[in-house]
């Protein structure tokens, strides 16, 4: 596609249920990013992949939050035993890695936790 | 923590210069300003990106100020399209990860 596909764009869980979200990025980028974003602020950071290896998981929250990407393409943000502190937009970008300048951003996913 | 400093919200006149700052005192030798905007609730849109000397595209000038600790969005001739909240982070080039966005300058363009 011609840019960061996120699915679903919308998603109602109830507490206690698994999630998976999942994105698609530019095709040939290397660099996958996801981000959360709450009403108000800039993204965060949740962690990022250079191709399928998960280079760096600082940003996850807690251990119920894990991703993959395990073909150096689409990855998935999995959330176990959702909170409603979980509820948030989520968001995927990509790049081109480091020789590359600018991340493109999905439309996000909207997770809402009732 | 965001390591730039932005104000909270702008107005400018339709049709006028648009000049957004942003303060980055911490920044390091190999970091990169970067701004991107965020259009009601879409995803952030890259808009541009320096290191050390001023740069212009088809959307926006930015300059950055000798020291590197300061720079200015600069939207030429601002339209209603240009409302969004204007984001301003330092980063190395291509490295986003830990990349903290700040809450921006929401720029409302007026009539």
């Amino acid at each position: 596609g011609a840019g960061v596909s996120q699915s679903p764009r919308y998603k109602v869980t109830k507490r206690g249920q698994d999630v998976a979200l999942r994105c698609d990025p530019i095709s040939g980028h290397v660099s996958l990013y996801w981000y959360r974003q709450a009403l108000g602020q800039g993204p965060e950071f949740l962690t990022y992949f250079n191709y399928e290896a998960q280079q760096d998981k600082s940003g996850l929250p807690n251990d119920r939050f894990s991703a993959e990407r395990p073909e150096g393409s689409i990855s998935t943000l999995t959330i176990q035993r959702t909170e409603q502190r979980d509820s948030a937009m989520y968001r995927c970008a990509s790049s081109l890695g480091e020789v590359g300048a600018e991340a493109f951003f999905g439309q996000g996913t909207r997770l809402t936790v009732v | 923590d965001a390591k730039t400093t932005q104000p909270t919200s702008m107005d400018c006149a339709e049709g006028r210069a648009a000049n957004l700052p942003c303060n980055h005192s911490t920044i390091s030798g190999n970091e990169y300003v970067y701004w991107y905007r965020q259009i009601h609730s879409q995803g952030p849109q890259y808009i541009i990106h320096g290191l050390k000397n001023n740069e212009t595209n088809e959307m926006a000038s930015l300059i950055i100020t000798e020291d590197r600790k300061s720079s200015t969005l600069i939207l030429p001739h601002a339209t209603l399209r240009d409302t969004a909240v204007y984001y301003c982070i330092v980063a190395e080039k291509g490295g986003y990860q830990k990349v903290t966005f700040g809450t921006g300058t929401k720029l409302q363009v007026i009539p």
